[in-house]
Protein backbone atom coordinates (compact mmCIF):
# COMPACT_ATOMS: atom_id res chain seq x y z
CA UNK A 1 0.00 0.00 0.00
CA UNK A 2 1.49 3.67 -0.95
CA UNK A 3 1.84 5.51 1.52
CA UNK A 4 0.11 8.86 0.72
CA UNK A 5 1.78 11.04 -2.01
CA UNK A 6 2.35 14.73 -2.65
CA UNK A 7 3.70 16.77 -5.82
CA UNK A 8 5.26 18.58 -6.58
CA UNK A 9 8.23 18.27 -4.15
CA UNK A 10 9.33 21.47 -4.79
CA UNK A 11 7.67 24.49 -6.21
CA UNK A 12 9.52 28.29 -7.05
CA UNK A 13 6.84 30.64 -7.82
CA UNK A 14 6.89 34.49 -8.14
CA UNK A 15 4.84 36.95 -6.36
CA UNK A 16 1.37 36.98 -7.87
CA UNK A 17 1.72 33.73 -9.74
CA UNK A 18 -0.60 30.54 -8.40
CA UNK A 19 0.13 27.20 -6.62
CA UNK A 20 -1.16 24.10 -7.22
CA UNK A 21 -0.26 21.48 -4.37
CA UNK A 22 -1.44 17.89 -5.08
CA UNK A 23 -1.78 15.00 -2.98
CA UNK A 24 -3.23 11.46 -3.10
CA UNK A 25 -4.29 9.47 0.28
CA UNK A 26 -3.54 6.54 1.17
CA UNK A 27 -5.83 3.74 -0.61
CA UNK A 28 -9.02 3.46 1.34
CA UNK A 29 -8.72 6.90 3.45
CA UNK A 30 -11.38 9.12 2.57
CA UNK A 31 -10.19 11.50 4.95
CA UNK A 32 -7.78 14.34 3.64
CA UNK A 33 -5.83 17.08 5.69
CA UNK A 34 -3.27 19.98 5.17
CA UNK A 35 -1.58 21.48 7.73
CA UNK A 36 1.59 24.41 6.93
CA UNK A 37 4.75 24.86 8.43
CA UNK A 38 6.55 28.12 8.16
CA UNK A 39 10.33 28.28 9.36
CA UNK A 40 10.65 27.81 12.76
CA UNK A 41 7.34 27.45 13.63
CA UNK A 42 5.50 23.67 13.94
CA UNK A 43 2.59 22.72 11.62
CA UNK A 44 -0.81 23.99 11.42
CA UNK A 45 -4.03 22.96 10.64
CA UNK A 46 -5.56 24.36 7.60
CA UNK A 47 -8.16 22.48 6.64
CA UNK A 48 -10.12 18.83 6.71
CA UNK A 49 -11.82 17.75 3.68
CA UNK A 50 -13.46 14.14 3.07
CA UNK A 51 -14.55 13.44 -0.14
CA UNK A 52 -16.26 16.50 -2.48
CA UNK A 53 -16.54 18.22 1.25
CA UNK A 54 -14.83 20.63 3.52
CA UNK A 55 -15.42 19.62 7.57
CA UNK A 56 -13.36 21.87 8.77
CA UNK A 57 -11.49 25.18 7.26
CA UNK A 58 -10.82 27.04 10.50
CA UNK A 59 -6.96 26.83 9.74
CA UNK A 60 -7.34 28.52 6.17
CA UNK A 61 -6.63 32.07 5.25
CA UNK A 62 -9.53 33.76 4.54
CA UNK A 63 -8.37 34.94 1.46
CA UNK A 64 -6.09 33.07 -1.60
CA UNK A 65 -6.40 29.75 -0.36
CA UNK A 66 -8.76 27.07 -1.10
CA UNK A 67 -8.84 23.59 -1.12
CA UNK A 68 -10.38 20.60 -2.56
CA UNK A 69 -11.26 16.67 -2.76
CA UNK A 70 -12.93 15.61 -5.97
CA UNK A 71 -15.01 12.45 -6.08
CA UNK A 72 -11.71 11.33 -8.25
CA UNK A 73 -8.61 12.55 -8.16
CA UNK A 74 -6.65 13.93 -5.88
CA UNK A 75 -6.98 16.78 -3.34
CA UNK A 76 -5.50 20.00 -4.22
CA UNK A 77 -4.51 23.16 -2.14
CA UNK A 78 -4.56 26.19 -4.32
CA UNK A 79 -3.05 29.38 -3.23
CA UNK A 80 -3.90 32.58 -5.70
CA UNK A 81 -1.52 35.70 -5.98
CA UNK A 82 0.79 34.08 -4.37
CA UNK A 83 3.20 36.44 -1.94
CA UNK A 84 6.62 35.72 -0.14
CA UNK A 85 5.08 34.87 3.32
CA UNK A 86 3.39 31.82 1.84
CA UNK A 87 6.71 30.24 1.66
CA UNK A 88 6.61 26.94 3.59
CA UNK A 89 6.20 23.66 3.88
CA UNK A 90 2.93 21.48 3.27
CA UNK A 91 2.10 18.91 4.33
CA UNK A 92 -0.89 16.65 3.48
CA UNK A 93 -2.51 13.79 5.70
CA UNK A 94 -4.78 11.26 4.95
CA UNK A 95 -6.93 9.20 7.98
CA UNK A 96 -8.89 5.70 7.31
CA UNK A 97 -12.67 5.72 8.66
CA UNK A 98 -11.98 2.69 10.54
CA UNK A 99 -9.00 4.63 13.04
CA UNK A 100 -9.97 8.18 11.55
CA UNK A 101 -7.57 9.83 14.43
CA UNK A 102 -4.85 8.17 13.23
CA UNK A 103 -3.28 10.05 10.21
CA UNK A 104 -0.24 9.50 7.85
CA UNK A 105 1.61 12.68 6.28
CA UNK A 106 3.05 12.78 2.76
CA UNK A 107 6.81 13.83 2.36
CA UNK A 108 5.52 17.88 2.02
CA UNK A 109 5.09 20.09 -0.61
CA UNK A 110 8.16 22.74 -0.03
CA UNK A 111 6.87 26.07 -1.80
CA UNK A 112 8.90 29.17 -2.07
CA UNK A 113 7.85 32.37 -3.76
CA UNK A 114 10.54 34.62 -4.91
CA UNK B 1 -9.46 25.12 23.12
CA UNK B 2 -6.93 22.61 22.81
CA UNK B 3 -2.59 23.17 23.22
CA UNK B 4 0.27 21.79 23.62
CA UNK B 5 3.76 23.00 25.10
CA UNK B 6 6.58 21.01 24.69
CA UNK B 7 8.88 22.05 27.32
CA UNK B 8 11.66 21.85 25.54
CA UNK B 9 13.24 22.95 22.69
CA UNK B 10 16.11 21.22 22.05
CA UNK B 11 17.63 17.86 24.20
CA UNK B 12 21.15 16.65 23.75
CA UNK B 13 21.88 13.07 25.01
CA UNK B 14 24.59 10.56 24.64
CA UNK B 15 24.13 7.51 22.54
CA UNK B 16 23.31 4.67 24.64
CA UNK B 17 21.37 6.92 27.57
CA UNK B 18 18.11 7.57 28.62
CA UNK B 19 15.75 10.17 26.62
CA UNK B 20 13.05 12.06 27.70
CA UNK B 21 11.19 14.75 25.87
CA UNK B 22 8.19 16.27 27.89
CA UNK B 23 4.85 17.63 26.74
CA UNK B 24 1.76 19.28 29.00
CA UNK B 25 -1.21 19.14 27.32
CA UNK B 26 -4.66 21.50 27.93
CA UNK B 27 -8.11 20.48 27.00
CA UNK B 28 -11.43 20.69 28.18
CA UNK B 29 -12.05 17.10 27.29
CA UNK B 30 -9.83 13.75 27.52
CA UNK B 31 -7.26 14.39 24.63
CA UNK B 32 -6.26 11.95 21.71
CA UNK B 33 -2.73 12.49 21.99
CA UNK B 34 0.12 11.55 19.77
CA UNK B 35 3.71 12.14 18.93
CA UNK B 36 5.45 12.47 16.06
CA UNK B 37 8.72 12.27 14.96
CA UNK B 38 10.33 14.48 11.42
CA UNK B 39 13.91 13.70 10.20
CA UNK B 40 15.34 16.26 7.87
CA UNK B 41 13.60 17.12 4.81
CA UNK B 42 11.04 13.88 5.67
CA UNK B 43 7.76 14.12 6.26
CA UNK B 44 6.24 12.84 9.71
CA UNK B 45 5.77 9.96 10.98
CA UNK B 46 3.26 8.48 13.61
CA UNK B 47 5.41 7.29 16.70
CA UNK B 48 2.40 6.42 18.90
CA UNK B 49 -0.84 7.52 20.18
CA UNK B 50 -3.24 7.26 23.42
CA UNK B 51 -7.26 7.18 23.11
CA UNK B 52 -8.00 7.00 26.38
CA UNK B 53 -7.38 2.89 26.79
CA UNK B 54 -4.07 1.93 28.46
CA UNK B 55 -2.29 4.92 29.78
CA UNK B 56 1.20 3.43 29.31
CA UNK B 57 1.40 3.57 25.86
CA UNK B 58 4.23 1.43 23.16
CA UNK B 59 5.21 3.23 19.97
CA UNK B 60 7.77 2.38 17.24
CA UNK B 61 11.35 2.40 17.43
CA UNK B 62 11.11 1.35 21.42
CA UNK B 63 10.00 4.77 22.32
CA UNK B 64 6.59 5.27 24.83
CA UNK B 65 4.77 7.58 26.28
CA UNK B 66 2.79 7.75 29.61
CA UNK B 67 -0.76 9.78 29.86
CA UNK B 68 -0.98 11.00 33.07
CA UNK B 69 -4.05 12.82 33.75
CA UNK B 70 -2.85 14.65 37.06
CA UNK B 71 0.15 16.06 35.69
CA UNK B 72 -1.74 17.27 32.64
CA UNK B 73 1.67 15.45 30.54
CA UNK B 74 2.39 12.97 28.16
CA UNK B 75 6.23 12.77 28.51
CA UNK B 76 8.03 10.61 25.40
CA UNK B 77 10.57 8.34 26.65
CA UNK B 78 12.90 5.32 25.13
CA UNK B 79 15.35 3.50 27.78
CA UNK B 80 18.85 3.99 25.29
CA UNK B 81 19.21 6.69 21.86
CA UNK B 82 19.97 5.46 18.91
CA UNK B 83 22.60 7.49 16.62
CA UNK B 84 19.00 7.52 14.40
CA UNK B 85 16.94 8.88 16.79
CA UNK B 86 18.42 11.86 15.77
CA UNK B 87 14.95 14.70 14.34
CA UNK B 88 12.73 16.83 15.37
CA UNK B 89 9.65 15.30 17.65
CA UNK B 90 6.44 17.00 18.09
CA UNK B 91 3.88 16.54 20.68
CA UNK B 92 0.24 16.64 19.42
CA UNK B 93 -3.32 16.73 20.34
CA UNK B 94 -6.56 15.85 18.60
CA UNK B 95 -8.99 18.46 18.45
CA UNK B 96 -11.83 15.99 18.73
CA UNK B 97 -12.66 14.20 22.01
CA UNK B 98 -12.82 10.26 21.42
CA UNK B 99 -10.67 9.57 18.66
CA UNK B 100 -12.75 11.06 15.69
CA UNK B 101 -11.43 12.70 12.72
CA UNK B 102 -10.32 16.48 13.13
CA UNK B 103 -7.51 18.61 12.58
CA UNK B 104 -4.56 17.71 14.91
CA UNK B 105 -2.73 20.90 16.93
CA UNK B 106 1.00 20.09 17.03
CA UNK B 107 3.39 21.59 19.62
CA UNK B 108 6.39 23.31 18.36
CA UNK B 109 8.62 20.61 18.35
CA UNK B 110 11.70 19.14 20.45
CA UNK B 111 15.10 18.75 18.22
CA UNK B 112 17.09 15.49 19.79
CA UNK B 113 20.40 15.92 18.95
CA UNK B 114 22.22 12.55 19.75
CA UNK B 115 25.59 12.41 20.81
CA UNK B 116 28.43 9.48 19.92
Amino acid sequence: NAGVMQNPRHLVRRRGQEARLRCSPMKGHSHVYWYRQLPEEGLKFMVYLQKENIIDESGMPKERFSAEFPKEGPSILRIQQVVRGDSAAYFCASSPDRVPYEQYFGPGTRLTVT
Amino acid sequence: AQSVTQLDSHVSVSEGTPVLLRCNYSSSYSPSLFWYVQHPNKGLQLLLKYTSAATLVKGINGFEAEFKKSETSFHLTKPSAHMSDAAEYFCVVSKRAGGGADGLTFGKGTHLIIQP
